[in-house]
């Protein structure tokens, strides 16, 4: 079956620095999809990649799909406190059916 | 809209006894998902329905898991006999099906099983 792979599987990064992760899809995927979960909380959704390269922006975090719609990655410039958790790729699991193939996660953790 | 809601946030138990999650989708979300979330195996998909239907329930890992969803507003996933790897946070989530899940989350409900 289709699977997600994300690395790295955990960030250690300082205050202020920027930070990255990435997702691979072992499948073309019609769209691609970010979450974030917080320390005890659950995965919340962050935004959607539909188009082939497409490139979408919320305020510090960059969002891209690659060309070939099997990757994508997420960028967060002059990372903050608030921006500790789990950030999950996720993709439709192929086949017609429903629902969403989670990678597992990249856990960022932040020194002040 | 208060969002999904689930029941119990926390539940302790031991072995051998019956488990019963219980969720409640947002109004109007005609698609329901029940996940599972440990630290080894990440999120896994259990089950799903679509207008209150079981479509797909091949992410139920044994008998002793089965789900049923009465009617739109309500659905729940029970565990008998419970088992000690049982033990992880059971998320619900719901989704209207414009062409892609965007899938709203509840709070989880956190299992251990003794």
């Amino acid at each position: 079956g289709q699977q997600v792979m994300q690395i790295p599987q955990y960030q250690h990064v300082q205050e202020g620095e920027d930070f990255t992760t990435y997702c691979n899809s072992s499948t073309t995927l019609s769209n691609i999809q970010w979450y974030k979960q917080r320390p005890g909380g659950h995965p919340v959704f962050l935004i959607q990649l539909v188009k082939s390269g497409e490139v979408k922006k919320q305020k510090r975090l960059t969002f891209q799909f690659g060309e070939a719609k099997k990757n994508s990655s997420l960028h967060i410039t002059a990372t903050q406190t608030t921006d500790v958790g789990t950030y999950f790729c996720a993709g439709p699991p192929g086949g017609g059916a429903d629902g969403l193939t989670f990678g597992k996660g990249t856990h960022l953790i932040i020194q002040p | 809209d208060a969002g999904v809601i689930q029941s119990p946030r926390h539940e302790v138990t031991e072995m051998g006894q019956e488990v019963t999650l219980r969720c409640k989708p947002i109004s109007g979300h005609d698609y329901l998902f029940w996940y599972r979330q440990t630290m080894m195996r990440g999120l896994e998909l259990l089950i799903y329905f679509n207008n209150n239907v079981p479509i797909d329930d091949s992410g139920m890992p044994e008998d002793r898991f089965s789900a049923k969803m009465p009617n739109a507003s309500f659905s729940t996933l029970k565990i008998q006999p419970s088992e000690p790897r049982d033990s992880a946070v059971y998320f619900c989530a719901s989704s209207f099906h414009t062409g892609a899940n965007v899938l709203t989350f509840g709070a989880g409900s956190r299992l251990t099983v003794l």
